[in-house]
């Protein structure tokens, strides 16, 4: 099973700053990599795929890069509605699918 | 639009059973797989089954192969997750969620809670 790593758990950023957060496979997973968004009492919402690719109707804020083990999502510019737990997921080598333990983005 | 909306989830003791059931709307039913993720309390996601289009493959997570069971009704467009012999540790939020054509999961339900608890 391929485990995934995200860092930090928490990231503290203001508003208009730029968020970038890791994820780290424990093998290669090409660029088999998907970010999801969770905000409380919402569903997860899919963000980018296959590493780079944004998902329909997806802000051009959003942004990953990375292939092999190491892997980032960068929000641009942060606006109040990005504050949320961040997510990513391989699907290089599955089942099973797996999942980073997620990335808390706070309002500093 | 896309919808997915579980039900079935409550409270039940170790040993027992649950049927977890997850009712699409919104798109063409029958082209889709769909998996099942779930979350405990405090934890990351966790993978747990999955069902092709047609219902004719079927893959599980380890810890729940000869438990769960994922089943669909592609006439009521509804996707269930059987669960026999529940443990403590099987206690998280489950969701529904559709395998997308370009991204393994491209929609999610909002969830339903699972406890089990003496």
């Amino acid at each position: 099973e391929i485990v995934m790593t995200q860092s930090p758990a928490t990231l503290s950023v203001s508003p208009g700053e730029r968020a970038t957060l890791s994820c780290r496979a424990s093998q290669t997973v090409s660029t088999n990599l998907a970010w999801y968004q969770k905000k409380p009492g919402q569903t997860p919402r899919l963000l980018i795929y296959a590493a780079s690719s944004r998902a329909t109707g997806i802000p051009a804020r959003f942004s990953g890069s990375g292939s092999g083990t190491e892997f980032t999502l960068t929000i641009s510019s942060l606006q109040s509605e990005d504050f949320a737990v961040y997510f990513c997921q391989q699907y290089n080598n599955w089942p099973p699918l797996t999942f980073g333990q997620g990335t808390k983005v706070e309002i500093k | 639009q896309v919808q997915l909306v579980e039900s079935g989830g409550g409270v039940v003791q170790p040993g027992r059973s649950l049927r977890l059931s997850c009712a699409a709307s919104g798109f063409s039913f029958s082209n889709y797989g769909f998996h099942w993720v779930r979350q405990a309390p405090g934890k990351g996601l966790e993978w747990v089954a999955m069902i092709w289009y047609d219902g004719s493959n079927k893959y599980y997570r380890d810890s729940v192969t000869g438990r769960f069971t994922v089943s669909r009704d592609n006439s009521n467009n509804t996707v269930y997750l059987q669960m026999n012999s529940l443990r403590v540790e099987d206690t998280a939020v489950y969701y529904c969620a559709r395998r997308g054509g370009m991204a393994p999961i491209d929609y999610w339900g909002q969830g339903t809670l699972v406890t089990v608890s003496s």
